[in-house]
């Protein structure tokens, strides 16, 4: 069985200070990962992919992969009330395929607190 | 551009009819997936279409029809629903993937919100 797992949550940060969001995968063929977010009643958007050991930033966020600890990460650094969302993360293991076949964690919950 | 589009937004329908869901993308990507996401819950894989080729079907029930008439366009035709298939239905779009298996990021469309009564 394949599994994503992810931090449960709910997690509450303040305003302005870094929220961590931790995801560990099962499957040593997975190779991308990703890092969604979702609004209540909207669909996924996409926010990070990391393909790489290491470190991956776009501007407020930071995702972490590191493959020996299959171990995926996201940092969302200064938080805003607009991150309240739930952040999914994904593995992505479709083996020689042009498609991609997404495993999806249940999510963990962020709300952010003026 | 990273657009896809899925006409309804929200479709009511008896368990006795027949409606489609419809979803398209011009950004040339290769790969089309049909998922399905109840409240709560991740979105859970249904469909894989690649280059107009149905790739992976997640054992889904037969009154869940898929179609590629083309590469910018997926159907999912629906009869004979039940009222547990309501859901949001969620299309996605990727490019290929790299020969490493790096890439291929999927893009979400803004869903179609199912009720079966």
């Amino acid at each position: 069985q394949k599994e994503v797992e992810q931090n449960s949550g709910p997690l509450s940060v303040p305003e302005g200070a870094i929220a961590s969001l931790n995801c560990t995968y099962s499957d040593r063929g997975s190779q991308s990962f990703f890092w969604y977010r979702q609004y209540s009643g909207k669909s996924p958007e996409l926010i990070m992919s990391i393909y790489s050991n290491g470190d991956k930033e776009d501007g407020r966020f930071t995702a972490q992969l590191n493959k020996a600890s299959q171990y995926v990460s996201l940092l969302i650094r200064d938080s805003q009330p607009s991150d309240s969302a739930t952040y999914l993360c994904a593995g992505d293991n479709a083996g020689g395929t042009s498609y991609g076949k997404l495993t999806f964690g249940q999510g963990t919950i962020l709300t952010v607190h003026p | 551009d990273t657009e896809v589009t899925q006409t309804p937004k929200h479709l009511v329908m008896g368990m006795t009819n027949k409606k489609s869901l419809k979803c398209e993308q011009h950004m040339g990507h290769r790969a089309m997936y049909w998922y399905k996401q109840k409240a709560k819950k991740p979105p859970e894989l249904m469909f894989v279409y690649s280059y107009e080729k149905l790739s992976i079907n997640e054992s889904v029930p037969s009154r869940f029809s898929p179609e590629c008439p083309n590469s910018s366009l997926l159907n999912l035709h629906l009869h004979a629903l039940q009222p547990e298939d309501s859901a949001l239905y969620l299309c996605a779009s990727s490019q290929d993937r790299g020969r490493s298996g790096s890439g291929g990021e999927q893009y979400f469309g803004p869903g179609t919100r199912l009720t079966v009564t």
